[in-house]
């Protein structure tokens, strides 16, 4: 119930390619739910969040789809860079939970390959 | 504006010392704090967090212990690491009101 499914666990992209990386969740009670972009030796920083009353929010070239029926949501980043190179974590949590504790999960490691 | 100070940045530790990491929060008052775990391909564990001075809730039994000694300062503890214990620490910190986390750099553990 608690759980986070997070996938690929890798994924190579070449330059200007689209990456797409998806999580799926069980909880219904989740009401928010970020990406979290990581860069090796660093701590994650946030990237984009969405709630689950739109199905899309677009931050330039990263955009979240979600769809609530499916409990699903996904990353998409156009026009892949070499610098978005990182770890990318997909986490829920909801509004009045366990203090705003997320739920991540286990990471997709991204490649843009020049 | 806020910022999270977390050190150090690498330690290597014999198995059964001692562990002590400490991680500060600038610019905010009274924010939740977390530590969390990160091993190789296994994604971000929770290991402590808290609401306030004092007040630790632990998601996995373990090896390790939390304090909150200060409004904004948070330590995590172990009497004697264990070779499991090796990972990738990382503290953050969030408003009570606002679900977003912001993390420090971490530190990286290796129990030899």
């Amino acid at each position: 119930q608690q759980q986070v499914k997070q996938s690929p666990q890798s994924l190579i992209v070449q330059k200007g390619g689209i990456s797409i990386i998806n999580c799926a969740y069980e909880n219904t009670a989740f009401d928010y739910f970020p990406w979290y972009q990581q860069f090796p030796g660093k701590g994650p920083a946030l990237l984009i969040a969405i709630r689950p009353d739109v199905s899309e929010k677009k931050e330039g070239r990263f955009t979240i789809s979600f769809n609530k029926s499916a409990k699903q949501f996904s990353l998409h980043i156009m026009d892949s860079q070499p610098g978005d190179s990182a770890t990318y974590f997909c986490a829920a949590t909801y509004y009045g939970g366990s203090q705003g504790n997320l739920i991540f999960g286990k990471g997709t490691k991204l490649s843009v390959k020049p | 504006s806020q910022t999270i100070h977390q050190w150090p940045a690498t330690l290597v530790q014999p198995v059964g010392s001692p562990l002590s990491l400490e991680c500060t929060v600038e610019g905010t008052s009274n924010p939740n704090l977390y530590w969390y775990r990160q091993a190789a391909g296994r994604g971000l564990q929770l290991l402590f967090y808290s609401v306030g001075i004092g007040q630790i809730s632990s998601e996995v039994p373990q090896n390790l212990s939390a304090s909150r000694p200060q409004d904004r300062q948070f330590i995590l503890s172990s009497k004697k690491l264990l070779l499991s214990d090796s990972g990738f620490y990382l503290c953050a910190w969030s408003l009570s009101v606002n679900l977003i986390q912001y993390f420090g750099a971490g530190t990286r553990l290796s129990v030899l």
